[in-house]
């Protein structure tokens, strides 16, 4: 049973386009969403985090928007670069089983020139 | 400072084969994990650990068994291999619950394949 629903499961976006990725989830007892940034070949490497009580944090180019009631959040890449080009991933934190991470299935974005 | 380090980075092994595969982390965290990655699947959580001698099952446990005898090291152990564990495995650990700010830290992965 996937945890964390993530889509889309692709995407390409021109150099300084927006970039989207969506995920939701149904367990209320999830408290902590971040997102994972892949590159090929690596391990994912901790991009933004965002905690329920805010519905949206930003850094740099990076925002994650967080709506509560809706059981959703989701990554906003702006002025994409060809460098953002990656797997991303959003997860999700189940306080019963010992702070282990459930992630999304992945989205895998392409920044063209 | 080496972060999480997993050997070996590529491995083959036969039908009804059995490995091991190795993280050890130096940043002195409590909680570590194994992942497996397939395609399209996104990363399911095999066994995770939150400290020495404490280990617990994930996800998707069968097949695999872990040990965690000192804070660096967890070992993962394949036993009996089958085609469904080819796979790309990513060890990772964390400060705490991974929440404050710091994230969970990944190796660079083992790619193995079952044949």
């Amino acid at each position: 049973q996937q945890q964390v629903k993530q889509s889309p499961q692709s995407l390409i976006v021109q150099k300084g386009g927006i970039s989207i990725i969506n995920c939701a989830y149904e367990n209320t007892a999830f408290d902590y969403f971040p997102w994972y940034q892949q590159f090929p070949g690596k391990g994912p490497a901790l991009l933004i985090a965002i905690r329920p009580d805010v519905s949206e944090k930003k850094e740099g180019r990076f925002t994650i928007s967080f709506n509560k009631s809706a059981k959703q959040f989701s990554l906003h890449i702006m002025d994409s670069q060809p460098g953002d080009s990656a797997t991303y991933f959003c997860a999700a934190s189940l306080i019963n089983s010992g702070y282990a991470l459930n992630f999304g299935k992945g989205t895998s974005l392409l920044v063209t020139p | 400072n080496a972060g999480v380090t997993q050997t070996p980075k590529f491995r083959i092994l036969k039908i009804g084969q059995s490995m091991t595969l190795q993280c050890t982390q130096d940043m002195n965290h409590n909680y570590m994990y194994w992942y497996r990655q397939d395609p399209g699947m996104g990363l399911k959580l095999i066994y995770y650990s939150v400290g020495a001698g404490i280990t617990d099952k994930g996800e998707v446990p069968n097949g695999y068994n872990v040990s965690r005898s000192t804070t660096e090291d967890f070992p993962l152990r394949l036993e009996l291999a089958a085609p469904s564990q080819t796979s790309v495995y990513f060890c990772a650990s964390s400060f705490d619950r991974g929440v404050s700010g710091y994230g969970y830290t990944f190796g660079s992965g083992t790619r193995l394949t079952v044949v």
